[in-house]
Order: structure tokens, then sequence, then C-alpha cells
């Protein structure tokens, strides 16, 4: 089953806008919670984490935002611009429990309109 | 001086031809990966290497072995490849600081049986 849910499965957003993605859990033991940038024809590669102590951390223009007791995070993007199209994947990871290994959400992709 | 490289980026193969994909990180990490990357973009770990030792094994065919010969070289060995087998397979490299871990990517090797 899907551990980690994301939504949307794609997202249009017009330059200078909120791009906003939400990504949801069902194990509590989850401890670690990244999001991964991918470009086409790249590797993903780690953009922001947080971990459940705290309820937002936020760099440059990417904020994330956690709830604990939802089970919920999600990303945001602001004044999004045309380099930030790519597909965007959240993740969890149990630390040293038997999902110790990172779960990846299904990913968004983001188109940033000019 | 890339820090995750994988070869070759493209492989075409015909059903039931064994290939090998090569992977090789600069970075001095302990752990290595690989995953498997849909046509709808999923991302799925398949294996874990630490220090040359296997730590995950995912249920993936047996077809598929992966070999470490040193803590810098995860290379991955399939027999007799199938239509599913087609997709993108990503090279990882991890550093943990403490609870965290932080995920770099090679570029992938999209594999394409005919």
């Amino acid at each position: 089953q899907q551990q980690v849910k994301q939504s949307p499965q794609s997202l249009i957003v017009q330059k200078g806008g909120i791009s906003i993605i939400n990504c949801a859990y069902e194990n509590t033991a989850f401890d670690y919670f990244p999001w991964y940038q991918q470009f086409p024809g790249k590797g993903p590669a780690l953009l922001i984490a947080i971990r459940p102590d705290v309820s937002e951390k936020k760099e440059g223009r990417f904020t994330i935002s956690f709830n604990k007791s939802a089970k919920q995070f999600s990303l945001h993007i602001m004044d999004s611009q045309p380099g930030d199209s790519a597909t965007y994947f959240c993740a969890a990871r149990n630390y040293g429990g038997a999902t110790n290994k990172l779960i990846f959400g299904t990913g968004t992709l983001l188109a940033v309109q000019p | 001086d890339t820090a995750v490289s994988q070869t070759p980026k493209y492989l075409v193969t015909q059903m039931g031809n064994d290939k090998s994909i090569k992977c090789e990180q600069n970075l001095g990490h302990d752990t290595m990966y690989w995953y498997k990357q849909d046509s709808k973009k999923f991302l799925k770990i398949m294996f874990s290497y630490n220090n040359k030792e296997l730590i995950i094994n995912e249920t993936v065919p047996n077809r598929f072995s992966p070999k470490s010969p040193d803590k810098a070289h995860l290379n991955l060995h399939i027999n007799s490849l199938e239509l599913g087998d087609s997709a993108v397979y990503f090279c990882a490299s991890s550093l943990q600081h403490g609870l965290n871990e932080k995920l770099f990517f090679g570029s992938g090797t999209q594999l394409s049986v005919l």
C-alpha cells in the first residue's frame, strides 16, 4: 500500500504565484520528512527537510508546513518561477525502525507559466 | 567531478538478454542504493548497501543482483531481461547526519527492453 500519499499529481501555477503540494502519511513512527526536486533527465535532489518536532521550516522561497496530529505535511513555493518547473517528491523515513528507508510519494509535476 | 555517476545513461536491449549498470560515488559515503523509477515517475527502493554489506533487499526478482566491490561502487546486474524491467534506474549514496539523511542521486540509466 502507498505509505505516503501525495497530491496533486500535477499543478500549473502562474509566475509569482504560490505552489502548494500536499502529503499525508499513516505510520506515526516516521520521524524525518524530506522533499526532493527532480528536473527532466536528472536524478532527484534534496530540497528541504523537516523533523516532526517543528511545525514549519523555511529555506528561501521554500517552506515545509508540518501537522503532526493530522499526519500531513506540505511544501509551499512562494513567488514561483519558471525555473521551479520540475517534479517534486515528498518522502518519509523511520530511522532505526522497520521502515528504515526513504519512502517516496508519487510525485507532483509542477509547471510554472511565465 | 560528478558526485554519483552511473553508466550507461541509456540502455536498449532485447528481451532475455543480460545487462549491467555501473555506479560510482566519490563522496566518501558508506551507504549506496539502487532505486527504480517507473513510467509514472514512482520511485521505489530496490537495494541498499552499507560499507559493502547488503542491508535492504526489497521484493525484487532474483534476476536482479547487486554487487558492491568496495564502498564507492555499487553495480546492478540484470539477467533475462523482461519488458516490465523497462524503467529509469537510479543509483544514490547517502550521508547520515544524526537522524537526518541526504541522498545524492546519479542522473539515471534509462533501460528500454524491446
